[in-house]
């Protein structure tokens, strides 16, 4: 069964702080790790695929970075804004998989205060 | 629209009672996946068509449930006699196929409530 970890389970920050949550996964077997977005009412979106060891990726105020080598991720958002307010989820695709099914941690629940 | 859509987007049900959930893809996408979210977990997997063939289901998937993919387009989630264990929010999505690093676009859900 894979592990796949994330921290902070929920998060309150003032309008215009930078915050940031981690991700943990098996460093074994590793092919890719998703991040998604899910606000409440809507569908999960897609911020990043990041699939290199080291990889850092940035899109607008939100950023992530990967070490495939000690499992782990990490999700930066500068500025938070209260439209930030959502579930960010990770997903671990196991190398492994043959359907390429995804492994989700539980979320990090993001409450932007005005 | 051109994403994911799911039907219904709510459904409250007996205990006991069968439901079935409808799943559209994004077009022309031949993968196609069913997640199941209960209450303080992430979403699970369920089981994965390539076009038409389901090729794998999880241990997740008891054999009340049922799913189909005719003719490689649209899915259905079936579930039978339903029990209150089934109440959660269950989670399509899609992918293109090609490409390793297989992005999958989800849809809003159906959130099951069973009484």
């Amino acid at each position: 069964i894979l592990n796949v970890e994330q921290s902070p389970q929920s998060l309150h920050v003032q309008e215009g702080d930078s915050t940031n949550f981690t991700c943990s996964f098996p460093s074994s077997n590793f092919y890719a790790l998703h991040w998604y977005r899910w606000e409440t009412a809507k569908s999960p979106e897609a911020l990043f695929v990041m699939t290199l060891n080291g990889d850092e990726k940035k899109k607008g105020r939100i950023s992530a970075t990967l070490n495939t080598k000690e499992g782990y991720s990490y999700l930066y958002i500068k500025g938070s804004q209260p439209e930030d307010s959502a579930t960010y989820l990770c997903a671990f695709l196991d190398s492994g998989a043959g359907s390429y099914q995804l492994t989700f941690g539980k979320g990090t629940k993001l409450s932007v205060i005005p | 629209d051109t994403g994911v859509s799911q039907d219904p987007r709510h459904k409250i049900t007996k205990r006991g009672q069968n439901v079935t959930f409808r799943c559209d893809p994004i077009s022309e996408h031949n993968r196609l996946y069913w997640y199941r979210q209960t209450l303080g977990q992430g979403p699970e997997f369920l089981t994965y068509f390539q076009n038409e063939a389901q090729l794998e289901k999880s241990r997740l998937l008891s054999d009340r449930f049922s799913a189909e993919r005719p003719k490689g387009s649209f899915s259905t989630l079936e579930i039978q006699r339903t029990e209150q264990g089934d109440s959660a929010m269950y989670l399509c999505a899609s992918s293109p196929g090609t490409g390793w690093m297989n992005e999958q676009f989800f849809g809003p859900g159906t959130r099951l409530t069973v009484l």
